[in-house]
């Protein structure tokens, strides 16, 4: 079965600090897709990034960056420079294309907090 | 891009009655749709999963008999928490899958049961 961890579930950093946020996950397909989003106080999920199983290609977005290793199962979310609007809780989740229904499972999710 | 209305934002009721929250896929066809519950400090757990025209697939430990789905159009899928109880106050998001690979979420539904 499908499953993702977290094994941060908090993390304070002070702000202009870089900081990682891990993520672990068990699948049985060859055929995935990882997710990272963002989820403020006010509960919304805002989508971060979409990654296949067969790109394995680290991705940089401005401040952000990913990190898929398939063979350690890992898809690592760096945070450069962090700021304080960075704070809220991120989830890394995994679907499975052929398993599951295309079901969407989340791992437990990290606090970040970014202080001042 | 694809965006799911979810209605309502918030909703407070009193233990017994039953809450209705609506998904709208409002440009895009989903022919199915997610339904998780969060409830405060906790991951979104996968409640069920619905796809049009057919019966809702529940998650294991699930009442299907206290949270009744219907996805009867494409565009359409509701979570009716029928009798519900203080425990059941969380926070409530559907998803639809808005192409092969892609997830769009609806704002999500704060439940409150006094």
């Amino acid at each position: 079965a499908q499953k993702v961890t977290q094994a941060q579930t908090e993390i304070s950093v002070v702000e202009k600090e870089d900081v990682t946020l891990d993520c672990v996950y068990e699948t049985r397909d060859t055929t995935y897709y990882l997710f990272w989003y963002k989820q403020p106080p006010s509960g919304e999920l805002v989508f971060l990034i979409r990654r296949n199983s067969f790109d394995e290609q680290n991705e940089i977005s401005g401040r952000y960056s990913w990190n898929f290793q398939k063979s350690t199962s890992s898809f690592n979310f760096t945070i450069t420079a962090s700021q304080v609007v960075d704070s809220a809780v991120y989830f890394c989740a995994l679907s499975e294309v052929y398993n599951q229904g295309g079901k969407l499972i989340f791992g437990q999710g990290t606090e970040l907090s970014v202080k001042p | 891009g694809a965006v799911v209305s979810q209605h309502p934002s918030r909703v407070i009721c009193k233990s017994g009655t039953s809450v209705k929250i609506e998904c709208r896929s409002l440009d895009f066809q989903a022919t199915t749709m997610f339904w998780y519950r969060q409830f405060p400090k906790q991951s979104l757990m996968l409640m069920a999963t619905s796809n049009e025209g057919s019966k809702a697939t529940y998650e294991q430990g699930v009442e299907k008999d206290k949270f009744l789905i219907n996805h009867a159009s494409l565009t359409l899928s509701t979570l009716t928490v029928t009798s519900a109880h203080p425990e059941d106050s969380s926070f409530y998001i559907c998803s639809a899958r808005a192409g092969a690979d892609g997830y769009t979420f609806g704002s999500g539904t704060r439940l409150t049961v006094v």
